[in-house]
């Protein structure tokens, strides 16, 4: 299995801040990555796929960046709405796998 | 828009069983799958089903999984078997799965309990 690692396991930041999360893949899934937002009893919302193609509805302060094995998802200014769990997940190749998570705490 | 239901309580050792329906949209052509999330914890996809059928099951569970499709009700449906507290979760339906498809629609989720 493709194991998919995330850093920072939790990122304390303010309303406004520059936010990057790493995921990292054991090995090479090309661009098939997605990332996902979690809130607090809701399922998961797919934000960003194949990489750094930004889905329908999102806000364009979401971009995603990487290829290979190394891959970001960069918040260019948090707002309110945005403090939630980030899942990177990997589709390249079978069983899909995903990111142990990120958490985006208020500071 | 999907929608999981089932049972919120199952015995060890018997099989959870979830139907996933779909609405709004046609089943044709999309991958269908499973994921789970135990309390606190991240997110295992289960498998997919294409709306032809063929299955692609995640090793780790296969033993104990079956997914099926009804495409006549617009619905899918997981069955896992032996199962133990461990299975404890929520459980997600989600469209994609397959290949070049993330997941891009999801249920609500249902949370499935294994206690005597």
């Amino acid at each position: 299995d493709i194991q998919m690692t995330q850093s920072p396991s939790t990122l304390s930041s303010s309303v406004g801040d520059r936010v990057t999360i790493t995921c990292r893949a054991s090995q090479s899934i090309y661009h098939w990555l997605a990332w996902y937002q979690q809130k607090p009893g809701k399922a998961p919302k797919l934000l960003i796929y194949k990489a750094s193609s930004l889905e329908n509805g999102v806000p364009s302060r979401f971009s995603g960046s990487g290829s290979g094995t190394e891959f970001t998802l960069t918040i260019s200014s948090l707002q309110p709405d945005d403090f939630a769990t980030y899942y990177c997940q990997q589709y390249n190749s079978y069983p899909r796998t995903f990111g142990q998570g990120t958490k985006v705490e208020i500071k | 828009l999907l929608q999981e239901s089932g049972p919120g309580l199952v015995k060890p050792s018997e099989t959870l069983s979830l139907t996933c329906s779909v609405s709004g949209d046609s089943m044709n052509n999309y991958y269908w799958s499973w994921i789970r999330q135990p309390p606190g914890k991240g997110l295992e996809w289960f498998g997919y089903i294409f709306y032809s059928g063929n299955t692609n099951y995640n090793p780790s569970l296969k033993s104990r999984i079956t997914i099926s499709v009804d495409t006549s009700k617009n619905q899918f449906s997981l069955k896992l078997s032996s199962v133990t507290a461990a299975d404890t979760a929520v459980y997600y339906c989600a469209r994609g799965g397959g290949y070049s498809y993330a997941f891009d629609s999801w249920g609500q989720g249902i949370l499935v309990t294994v206690s005597s």
